[in-house]
């Protein structure tokens, strides 16, 4: 199994600042994975991040709002730039189990609200 | 590209009455996983079952229980009994091929409600 945890569990920010939001896993891992859950939405799948190289970002979502970092295999951060109240929404950090029949592991969440 | 439907928006029960949430799914590969999760108010995303491709075996957990058909590309759920504490939203989910790679591929949730 994993433990996954994010830090801030919560924040509230103005409007053109950035918030970086760690994500800190018990066990070195592959690949780390970014999503965000808009109010009342489901997940969207932000960016998958391998150790070691960029982030791979889903349409719609680009670096520049939202810059990754993978220093290490138990660690990953994920900045929301520029803030606008549209990103108000659940961050949650995820990943996979390294061993056979392993399941998808999430975070807490951290709760962003943009005024 | 792969999808999962979650056709039902919200559900509303009493107490100790049986649910069933239904999970449709769209694939072109052969290996694939199949999870549920359940969020609670509180946010956090709690893995409730992963089936694979290959396991067409139904499973019961306690009160809830899985009926997976490829045939049909159905994965639904059902809560025997249900609790005020079955109070949910809960997500199907899809993910392509066995690798950590892997990403998942949310439905939109079905937001369960169970009243005394």
């Amino acid at each position: 199994s994993a433990v996954i945890s994010q830090k801030p569990s919560r924040d509230i920010c103005q409007r053109g600042t950035s918030l970086t939001i760690q994500c800190q896993v018990d066990s070195q891992v592959t690949m780390m994975f970014w999503y965000r859950q808009q109010p009342g939405q489901s997940l969207t799948l932000i960016a998958t991040a391998n150790q070691g190289s960029e982030a791979t970002y889903e349409s719609g979502f680009v670096i520049d709002k939202f810059p990754i970092s993978r220093p290490n295999l138990t660690f990953s951060t994920l900045t929301v730039s520029n803030m606008s109240p549209e990103d108000s929404s659940i961050y949650l950090c995820s990943t996979r189990g390294q061993l056979a029949g392993d399941t998808q592991y999430f975070g807490p969440g951290t709760r962003l609200t943009v005024l | 590209a792969q999808k999962v439907t979650q056709a039902q928006t919200e559900i509303s029960v009493v107490e100790k009455e049986d649910v069933t949430l239904d999970c449709v799914y769209e694939t072109r590969d052969t290996t694939y996983y199949l999870f549920w999760y359940k969020q609670p108010p509180s946010g956090e995303l709690v893995f409730l079952i992963r089936r694979n491709s290959f396991d067409e075996q139904n499973e019961i957990s306690g009160r809830y229980s899985w009926n997976f058909q490829k045939s049909t590309s159905s994965f639904n759920f059902t809560i025997t009994a249900s609790q005020v504490v079955d109070s949910a939203v809960y997500f199907c989910a899809l993910s392509e091929g066995p690798g950590t790679a892997s990403k998942l591929t949310f439905g939109t949730g079905t937001r369960l409600q169970v009243t005394l």
